[in-house]
């Protein structure tokens, strides 16, 4: 069984760009999950999406945004990006019940 | 409350002794706890995880206990390997299906 795939798995982007970042589930797992890493901050928790739907939101700007298609797989945009943005983004599945987070390898993201 | 509070932060233990990491949380609906580990630029791996109904699960060299009524889980290490060296993250999940809150992390050290 295929694990999360996350790509790209580096991105190095310009302040005031935006980025897109995409994640493909564990086959029939239906819920995608999207967390930041930072040395500073540990894991915050961006948003969940689940047959398609925002089910959780997080506290992060508007300028963080998601969404997920029918196949599940998920895509996460920050537009203007600022250097604070910098960070390893992860996601993450899980089965209908809620169990066995599963993550993604992450994209290294880069503001300069 | 979201907060899940872990400690110790940083850990060294020689070869072959136990390793404790414990954490609390304050979500009294919470029903899920895993635990992942993360070595150095490598995604966070599921490693053990425990259900509310459940007071102690073991798996081989490690065990997670949890004591709903303290509000506090903890995961143990035995017979530790250098291979053990890792951040370990305890989470959980509350009443919020698709959203596992994270602990800070703890830097554990495996001296041969």
């Amino acid at each position: 069984k295929a694990g999360v795939t996350q790509t790209p798995r580096y991105l190095i982007k310009t302040r005031g760009q935006q980025v897109t970042l995409s994640c493909s589930p564990i086959s029939g797992h239906r819920s995608v999950s999207w967390y930041q890493q930072t040395p500073g901050q540990g894991l915050q928790f961006l948003f969940e999406y689940f047959s398609e739907t925002q089910r959780n939101k997080g506290n992060f700007p508007g300028r963080f945004s998601g969404r997920q298609f029918s196949n599940s797989r998920s895509e996460m945009n920050v537009s203007t990006l600022e250097l604070g943005d910098s960070a390893l983004y992860l996601c993450a599945s899980s089965d209908r019940a809620g169990y066995g987070y599963t993550f993604g390898s992450g994209t290294r993201l880069t503001v300069v | 409350g979201e907060n899940v509070e872990q400690h110790p932060s940083t850990l060294s233990v020689q070869e072959g002794d136990s390793a404790v990491i414990k954490c609390t949380y304050s979500d009294s609906a919470s029903n899920y706890f895993p635990w992942y580990k993360q070595e150095l630029g490598k995604r966070p791996q599921l490693i053990i995880d425990i259900r509310s109904n459940v007071g102690e699960k073991k798996d081989q060299r490690i065990a997670v206990t949890l004591n709903k009524t303290a509000k506090h889980f903890s995961l143990h290490i035995t017979e530790t390997q250098p291979e053990d060296s890792a951040v370990y993250f305890c989470a959980y999940r509350g009443s919020t299906l698709g959203r596992l809150y994270f602990g800070r992390g703890t830097q554990l050290t495996v001296w041969p």
